[in-house]
């Protein structure tokens, strides 16, 4: 079956200027969460929606990062203002809930330049 | 102090070699135990699940410690494709958080 999807694959973008991310998660799954990971780092914790609950925002490193998802659907994370900072993998994951394993994409790799 | 910890290597061992990882977590509620498998340059995949009785699949046999607190990674006869992060991955007894260790690199040397 298909799993989770992310667009852009790759995306350059300049100093300042805003980016949105999108996932795609695996069709049913209730969690879906967001991590970055720069370059030779691990991985770090950015946010998670759980079904209809409010989201896990702890883990966005400053009010520049949002992210949404509707339903158990599509989630976007969007980054404002961006810095060179911002530059790293962004890997979104799903999992069908209940502490079972979770699933990533393939990541969306973020240059700004 | 952070809720994993992992020996970052690296490792570097012959081919056909057996190969331990270990890692710590912090929270003694820990609910779920995971190990992923990162290659370079790609995404973190699930290798394995980690069971209270130990389990095994193929080459890889995992186990968990509760009492101390740390699980372990076994790879016997070690192959070329190997090479990779391994990350070792806990859930605690509330909430659907994964928790990351930050991974042990291992190198398969022909």
């Amino acid at each position: 079956g298909a799993g989770v999807s992310q667009s852009p694959s790759n995306k350059v973008t300049e100093k300042g200027k805003d980016v949105e991310l999108r996932c795609d998660p695996i069709s049913g799954h209730t969690a879906l969460y967001w991590y970055r990971q720069r370059l030779g780092q691990g991985l770090e914790f950015l946010i998670y929606f759980q079904g209809n609950s409010a989201p896990d925002k702890s883990g966005l490193p400053s009010d520049r990062f949002s992210a949404e998802r509707t339903g158990e659907s599509v989630s976007t994370l969007t980054i404002q203002r961006t810095q060179q900072e911002d530059s790293a993998v962004y890997l979104c994951a799903s999992s069908p809930g209940d502490r079972d394993s979770e699933y990533f994409g393939p990541g969306t790799r973020l240059t700004v330049t | 102090r952070k809720e994993v910890e992992q020996d970052p290597g690296p490792f570097n061992v012959p081919e056909g070699a057996t190969v331990a990882f270990n890692c710590t977590y912090s929270n003694s509620a820990s609910q779920s135990f995971f190990w992923y498998r990162q290659d370079c340059r790609k995404e973190p995949k699930l290798l394995m699940s980690v069971y209270s009785s130990g389990n095994e699949d193929g080459r890889f046999t995992a186990q968990l410690n509760r009492a101390s607190q740390y699980i372990s990674l076994l790879i016997r006869d070690s192959k070329l494709s190997d090479s990779a992060t391994y990350l070792c991955v806990v859930t605690p007894n509330t909430g659907n958080q994964f928790y990351f260790g930050t991974g042990t690199s291992l190198t398969v040397i022909p």
